[in-house]
Parts: structure tokens; sequence; C-alpha cells
């Protein structure tokens, strides 16, 4: 098992450009969640899924979208970037019962 | 809602020494609780968890946690540090769902 699978693990962004950060799981888990990373603040949640076709908000959702067609993959949008999207991305997976979460490597993005 | 409240953002511990980090929570409903250990530049790693049953927790690499319901605490301790501990460390809740919420979390230091 690979675990949860992050790409890049590195990424430099224009301001206003759009891109997207991959996130694939191979242990079949029904839920997924995307968490950034700030110095002194913790993860904050910014979108989740219980299930391929559902997905919903978590606290800091504005500026990125989400979607989910299949198990395996929760890939989150970044529609026009912003400096202060700066950050480190996490994506985790967690089967239905209720189990710790597995998280990926992360994603460093900047936005310049 | 729920928050977490981690006491101390640094600690710094002699090799051999207590290690004692605090974690204070509110929530709704009874919570899960969670300890999340990330070495530099990785992916969080699950230490341990209280869902229900015995409030004394034991981990991954000599940790424990004790719940506290009437404190609402779940602090993490370690009888001996090691070199090898020095991370970052937080505390995370669940209100019996999908969803956590962290603390800012604890980096320790490890002094030989």
């Amino acid at each position: 098992n690979a675990g949860v699978t992050q790409t890049p693990k590195f990424q430099v962004l224009k301001t206003g450009q759009s891109m997207t950060l991959q996130c694939a799981q191979d242990m079949n888990h029904e839920y997924m969640s995307w968490y950034r990373q700030d110095p002194g603040m913790g993860l904050r949640l910014i979108h989740y899924s219980v299930g391929a076709g559902i997905t919903d908000q978590g606290e800091v959702p504005n500026g990125y979208n989400v979607s989910r067609s299949t198990t395996e993959d929760f890939p989150l949008r970044l529609l026009s970037a912003a400096p202060s999207q700066t950050s480190v991305y996490f994506c985790a997976s967690r089967p239905q019962e209720l189990h710790g979460y597995t998280f990926g490597s992360g994603t460093r993005l900047t936005v310049v | 809602a729920q928050s977490v409240t981690q006491l101390g953002s640094h600690v710094s511990v002699s090799e051999g020494a207590l290690v004692l980090l605090r974690c204070n929570y509110s929530s709704s409903v009874p919570p899960y609780l969670f300890w999340y250990v990330q070495y530099p530049n990785q992916g969080l790693q699950l230490l341990l968890k209280y869902t229900t049953g015995a409030t004394l927790v034991k981990g991954i690499n000599g940790f424990e946690a004790e719940f506290k319901k009437s404190e609402t605490s779940f602090h993490l301790t370690k009888p001996s540090a090691h070199m090898s501990d020095a991370a970052e460390y937080f505390c995370a809740v669940s209100p019996r769902d999908y969803k956590l919420s962290f603390g800012a979390g604890t980096t320790v230091t490890v002094r030989a």
C-alpha cells in the first residue's frame, strides 16, 4: 500500500494562476479531507468528503474547490491563487469507522 | 463547536526527562481525542487516540495520554525523552464525526 499520495510536493504559483493539488489513496477509505497548515495555527480543514460524489466545506473553504468522482481521488483546486494561500497542504483519509486519519506527506505551495 | 488549546508552543526537555504536553478541549458532545506527531518536512502520524473505554491510552514510541472529562483535558506524556522525540505535536478533537479540529501545536526540543 502506498497510503495517501500527494502531488506535487512543491509548487510556486503567480497570483491569479489556477492549479490542482492531487491526492490519491489506495486503502479504500471512505472519508477524505484537505487541510492547510500555517505556523502557529495548527491545521485547518478546507473541504472534506464522506464518499464518492459527496463533498462539503470545512473551516476555510474560500478560494478552493473539490470533487470526489472516485473513492481513490480527492483533488483540491485553487481557482485564482492569492498570496494568502501560501501554505502547506495536507490530504488525509480514514475508513468509514472511526480511526485516526492517515496523512499524506504534504504539498508546499508558494504564491508570489 | 469544538476547540483545542495546547498550552505552550515550545517545550524543551533534557534527554531522559519526563515529556508533558498539555491539551484542553471544548466540545458540545463527548469527543474523540487524538495526538499526532509531525517530524520535519513530513506529514502527521497518529500517536494515540481516545474514543471510548479506558481513559488512559497508550500509543506508539512510549507515549500515553489520559482523558479527564471533568478537566476537559487530554495531556500527553512520556516518562523518558529520547532525542528522536524532537518534533511537533498536535492535539485534535472530533465531535464523534469525521471532522478534526487541531490545536496550534507544540514543538518539542530534546537537549542532550
